[in-house]
């Protein structure tokens, strides 16, 4: 089947304490990403990448790291968590990116910073 | 810059009523449009989407058309059922660009 995995699905941490949030497509997709979802807000791009090895900020980068070592998986790192940094995370990929392209989701990971 | 601004929420609505979700853009070049919905305890999937102007996309009752001299892609769908019941997202994405751009979400609830 295909589709995007992300784990954990919840997490409850506490400032500070490093954490990373795993994510696999098996599409072959070359784009990935990850978007913050925040009640009023939406979804919010926080990084995407076009191929292994590239990637970009989008509009909520601080606080964030990403890597991209290999084409099916695109981790999102919280070196040093925070309160503000509480929230529902997803993770998309894409055949490739923007235009016509259609993002696959992930069932998304709900974080709690203490 | 691109932005996408849709309507507030929450809806509520009687089982087959109409739904109208309203939705408008700004973008740079020429955007693909696109609904996305949310159901609970989900991820976002695909609705439909519109490539072009005046292009219609449909998918289970839902319909929205590509309108470029308004910059909208409002949301209908003629009868409405309970099981339509979630959040769904108005989205674009350009081919200048490597980003997708989505608005607020509105939820949406379908009483019997």
């Amino acid at each position: 089947e295909a589709q995007v995995t992300q784990n954990p699905r919840y997490l409850i941490t506490v400032t500070g304490k490093k954490l990373t949030v795993t994510c696999s497509q098996n599409m072959n997709h070359e784009y990935m990403s990850w978007y913050r979802q925040d009640p009023g807000l939406g979804l919010r791009q926080i990084y995407y990448s076009m191929n292994v090895e590239v990637t970009d900020k989008g509009d909520v980068p601080e606080g964030y790291k990403v890597s991209r070592k290999e084409k099916r998986n695109f981790p999102l790192i919280l070196e040093s968590p925070s309160p503000n940094q509480t929230s529902l995370y997803f993770c998309a990929s894409s055949p490739y990116g923007s235009g016509a392209n259609v993002l696959t989701f992930g069932a998304g990971s709900r974080l709690t910073v203490l | 810059g691109n932005s996408v601004t849709q309507m507030e929420g929450p809806v509520t609505l009687s089982e087959e009523a109409f739904l109208t979700i309203n939705c408008t853009y700004t973008a740079t070049g020429y955007p693909s449009l696109f609904w996305y919905v949310q159901y609970p305890g989900e991820g976002l999937q695909l609705l439909l989407k519109a490539t072009k102007a005046d292009d219609k996309g449909s998918n289970k009752g839902f319909e929205a058309t590509y309108r470029k001299e308004t910059t909208s892609f409002h949301l209908e769908k003629g009868s409405v059922q309970v099981s339509d019941s979630a959040v769904y997202f108005c989205a674009l994405s350009t081919n200048t660009g490597n980003q997708f751009y989505f608005g607020t979400g509105t939820s949406l609830t379908v009483i019997p």
